[in-house]
């Protein structure tokens, strides 16, 4: 069982609409949260990241953690087509023997239909 | 213009012809690292490097090898190719400890036939 799950999609929204992303995962040490964009045949950029639990807002995003839960959220406000992406989130514990080792979820497609 | 650089970005070779994949960062990040993705498994660890010649071990090191050299660069070495290696290559850097925005450079589509 991956420790990181995340949907696959697609998931098509048309624009304007709320985004709702999420993954779970099984290790409770994981501490740090991150989600990271990833448009096609491009890397991956860092878009929000938290620490612990709590909700995070940057401009139309805003990040969740419910640790008690082990699931985490990401939604996108006011959707637009330049959203179009994929977006995957990644985690990893308080720093110690496992520093930079970040674990990924598979990544869900979102697709903003004008 | 700070960036990850991968060269080439797109191979295709044949089963056990050795490559390598170089990878170079011009911000002076201490970490570098290098993924795979596949679809339906994203992105998994191949190997890292905390600093020039500490490297260690990712999720999947199996057939892969890596070298740190120099601060800048990273280059990612497949001995004898297979199939199973054929995916999305991605390098990717970060500043220090406790600095988990790592860097990502455009990936590199590796087919081995």
């Amino acid at each position: 069982q991956k420790e990181v799950e995340q949907d696959p999609g697609p998931l098509s929204v048309p624009e304007g609409a709320i985004v709702s992303l999420n993954c779970t995962y099984s290790n409770s040490a994981f501490q740090y949260f991150m989600w990271y964009r990833q448009y096609s045949r491009k890397g991956p950029e860092l878009l929000m990241y938290t620490y612990s639990s709590g909700n995070k807002e940057d401009g139309r995003f805003t990040a969740q953690v419910d640790k008690s839960s082990k699931y985490i959220s990401l939604f996108i406000r006011d959707s637009q087509p330049s959203d179009s992406a994929t977006y995957l989130c990644a985690m990893t514990p308080i720093p110690t023997d496992s520093w930079g080792k970040l674990q990924f979820g598979a990544g869900t497609q979102v697709v903003v239909t004008p | 213009e700070a960036q990850v650089t991968q060269n080439p970005r797109y191979l295709i070779t044949v089963t056990g012809k050795k490559l390598t994949v170089t990878c170079s960062q011009n911000m002076n990040h201490e970490y570098m690292s290098w993924y795979r993705q596949d679809p339906g498994l994203g992105l998994r660890q191949i190997y890292y490097s905390m600093n020039v010649e500490v490297t260690d071990k990712g999720d999947v090191p199996e057939g892969y090898k890596v070298s740190r050299k120099e601060k800048r660069n990273f280059p990612l070495i497949l001995e004898s190719p297979s199939p199973n290696q054929t995916s999305l290559y991605f390098c990717a850097s970060s500043l220090g400890p406790r600095d988990y925005e790592q860097y990502f450079g455009p990936g590199t589509r590796l087919t081995v036939t």
